[in-house]
């Protein structure tokens, strides 16, 4: 079924790095941007990047700049988010989510948790 | 990058119809008609509800609608019913390619 699932959360700690993923399935994961959202515990959703169908093109929230990178590998159908240097604000629920032409996202995964901690 | 304003909470009774505002400025709300409503659950992934302002996707009921004016984004939730107790979320396209969600509302059912 169409379904996004993501991965690769767990605890880490400050300074070190993490590799999320999240492997699409039933949709042509070619024809769309993809977003990464987070949530802290007990707060709200904060977009953190996105990136074009193919994967020439990144933008990322200031609150990540030079420490995130959104990247995907479209022959495995998988985005990624390489988490670089995180501090314990950087603790949240991450979910990946399909674009739906620009306005809005139309699919999300579960979510994977990050627990950044000493 | 500050959060789209949003009111806290907003309650209402079975049957009745509540509206949650979404203020922005002429960076993202002004400036596109890129903007979005989510509904989230506890612990559960949000749901799509509007997006390009006023649009709804299949699936979602006629009871929820979205509009536009100026700097400001509302939803509106019609026969409110126990269900649509959840939070609530825009999020608008920003200049320099770039996304905001609100700050997130709570809808009570009374």
């Amino acid at each position: 079924q169409v379904q996004l699932v993501e991965s690769g959360g767990g605890m880490v700690q400050p300074g070190r790095s993490l590799r999320l993923s999240c492997a699409a399935s039933g949709f042509t994961f070619t024809n769309y941007a993809m977003h990464w959202v987070r949530q802290a515990p007990g707060k709200g959703l904060e977009w953190v990047a996105v990136i074009s169908y193919d994967g020439l093109s990144q933008n990322d929230a200031d609150s990540v700049k030079g420490r995130f990178t959104i990247s995907r590998d479209n022959s495995k159908n998988t985005l990624y988010l390489q988490i670089n240097s995180p501090t314990t604000e950087d603790t949240a629920v991450y979910y990946c989510a399909r674009d739906h032409s620009g306005g809005g996202n139309d699919l999300w995964g579960r979510g994977t948790v990050v627990t950044v901690s000493s | 990058q500050s959060a789209l304003t949003q009111p806290a909470s907003v309650s209402g009774s079975p049957g009745q119809s509540i509206t949650i505002s979404c203020t922005g400025t002429t960076s993202d709300v002004g400036a596109y008609n890129y903007v979005s409503w989510y509904q989230q659950h506890p612990d559960k992934a949000p749901k799509l509800l509007i997006y390009d302002v006023t649009n709804r996707p299949s699936g979602v009921s006629n009871r929820f609608s979205g509009s536009k004016s100026g700097n400001t984004a509302s939803l509106t939730i019609s026969g409110l019913q126990a269900e649509d107790e959840a939070d609530y979320y825009c999020s608008s396209y920003r200049d320099s390619s770039t996304y905001v969600f609100g700050t997130g509302t709570k809808v009570t059912v009374l």
